[in-house]
């Protein structure tokens, strides 16, 4: 399977607690996208690497939010000190990062429950 | 601001009945991108259309059309003779053509088809 994948599938949590997720794109893929998805929404972008390079970061990633991508393969995002409010579906997605816009891949999400 | 419009939140047909999934955008953009995906069940999201807003051309895919109109700024999907396994939730997206060209989704649209 060369899609994008992601590591856990689930995570339940108690609130105050420190979670790490992981996504490995698609390997020729230079963009990678972290996104949020609450119940009954769209998902909602929440950074965006280029590469190594974290170049956006949106306003609802806040300082309890930490996204790396080493060496511009694997993607992680932490939550520190978690809240009932970060319970979501965290997808990740890669694209190609051409001349053009290119279609973004998705991973199958990371449903976080925080209680 | 880029805003993505489906005012649609449910539809329900009947197997073989034809349906079309409004979508309206905003955005100051003269350049940008248009999208659809499919969310099933199983919750990855999967990429169905691109389209860029030099291209107004309707593009038809198998049972599949995408009706696209800068001058109402809409991007209609159309779903022909329509079954069962197309039931889903369908999200149209924005992006703009530089920078981290994110996804800005709709609120999607849930489409049931009933047997």
């Amino acid at each position: 399977d060369t899609g994008v994948s992601q590591d856990p599938r689930h995570k339940i949590t108690k609130r105050g607690q420190n979670v790490t997720f992981r996504c490995d794109p698609i390997s020729e893929h230079n963009r990678l996208y972290w996104y949020r998805q609450t119940l009954g929404q769209g998902p909602e972008f929440l950074t965006y690497f280029q590469n190594e390079a974290q170049l956006e970061k949106s306003r609802l990633l806040s300082d309890r939010f930490s996204a790396e991508r080493p060496k511009g393969s694997f993607s992680t995002l932490e939550i520190q000190r978690t809240e009932q409010g970060d319970s979501a579906m965290y997808l990740c997605a890669s694209s190609l990062g051409g001349t053009s816009v290119d279609e973004q891949y998705f991973g199958p999400g990371t449903r976080l429950t925080v209680t | 601001a880029q805003k993505v419009t489906q005012a649609q939140t449910e539809i329900s047909v009947v197997e073989k009945e034809d349906v079309t999934l409004d979508c309206v955008y905003e955005t100051r953009d003269t350049t940008y991108y248009l999208f659809w995906y499919k969310q099933p069940p199983s919750g990855e999201l999967v990429f169905l259309i691109r389209r860029n807003s030099f291209d107004e051309q309707n593009e038809i895919s198998g049972r599949y059309s995408w009706n696209f109109q800068k001058s109402t700024s809409s991007f209609n999907f159309t779903i022909t003779a329509s079954q069962v396994v197309d039931s889903a939730v369908y999200f149209c997206a924005l992006s703009e053509a530089q920078g981290a060209q994110k996804l800005v989704f709709g609120q999607g649209t849930r489409l049931t088809i009933n047997p």
